[in-house]
């Protein structure tokens, strides 16, 4: 079945350096694949997405570019903000309209002022 | 456009009693998705509804945990005679019919004594 590997946590960065998370996925046929973030307290927001190899997904500064080659989807910052600080989950959506997310773990991030 | 909803948006049992959470989609999304998120791990998929019919309950524990999407009201998420391993973030998503992407609701955690 698919599957979704996340970089092992918690990461801790002082404010302004260079953020990478990485993410690896494994599934048939052509998925879809995600960033959310969660807040502490909060639901999750969707971050970034990719739905073809070789897309790029962006946004607040975040990147993550979609490599069918090696199935990774990681997340990547040029500059971290204290308010940043959260946990990043990569997800995946097999083929097909409306099916559901198949989530890694999740990696906490903490940005130091 | 309200977000997802969900209520309560925390629930206190003590074991072997029921547990009902609630959850409203955005206008106009006719799937509902539940999710739940156990301490320190990811979102494992539970159940992915329509109005009135389960579309996929392949994450659903076999036993003490029903769903329901009827066509009127709130999608509703029942766990009866609840034990402590229920204690969990239970988080609702909501789409579209053929849209790509999920929006979450800001979860119901779920503590039992």
């Amino acid at each position: 079945g698919d599957s979704v590997t996340q970089m092992e946590g918690p990461v801790t960065l002082s404010e302004e350096a260079f953020l990478t998370i990485n993410c690896t996925y494994t599934a048939t046929g052509y998925p879809s694949l995600f960033w959310y973030v969660q807040y502490p307290g909060e639901g999750l927001q969707l971050l970034l997405k990719a739905t073809k190899a070789d897309d790029k997904g962006s946004n607040k500064g975040f990147e993550a570019t979609y490599r069918k080659e090696t199935t990774s989807f990681h997340l990547e910052k040029g500059s971290v903000q204290v308010s940043d600080s959260a946990v990043y989950f990569c997800a995946l959506k097999g083929d097909g309209a409306n099916s559901k997310l198949t989530f890694g773990k999740g990696i906490t991030l903490s940005v130091r002022p | 456009n309200a977000g997802v909803m969900q209520n309560p948006r925390h629930l206190v049992r003590r074991r072997g009693q029921e547990a009902r959470l609630r959850c409203s989609p955005m206008k106009g999304h006719s799937h509902v998705y539940w999710y739940r998120q156990l301490p320190e791990e990811g979102l494992k998929f539970m159940v992915y509804l329509q109005k009135e019919n389960i579309i996929d309950e392949s994450g659903m524990p076999k036993e003490r945990f029903s769903a329901e999407f009827p066509k009127e009201g709130p999608s509703i998420l029942r766990i009866q005679q609840v034990v402590r391993g229920d204690s969990a973030a239970y988080f609702c998503a909501s789409s579209p019919l053929g849209y790509n992407e999920q929006f979450f609701g800001p979860g119901t955690r779920l503590t039992v004594l």
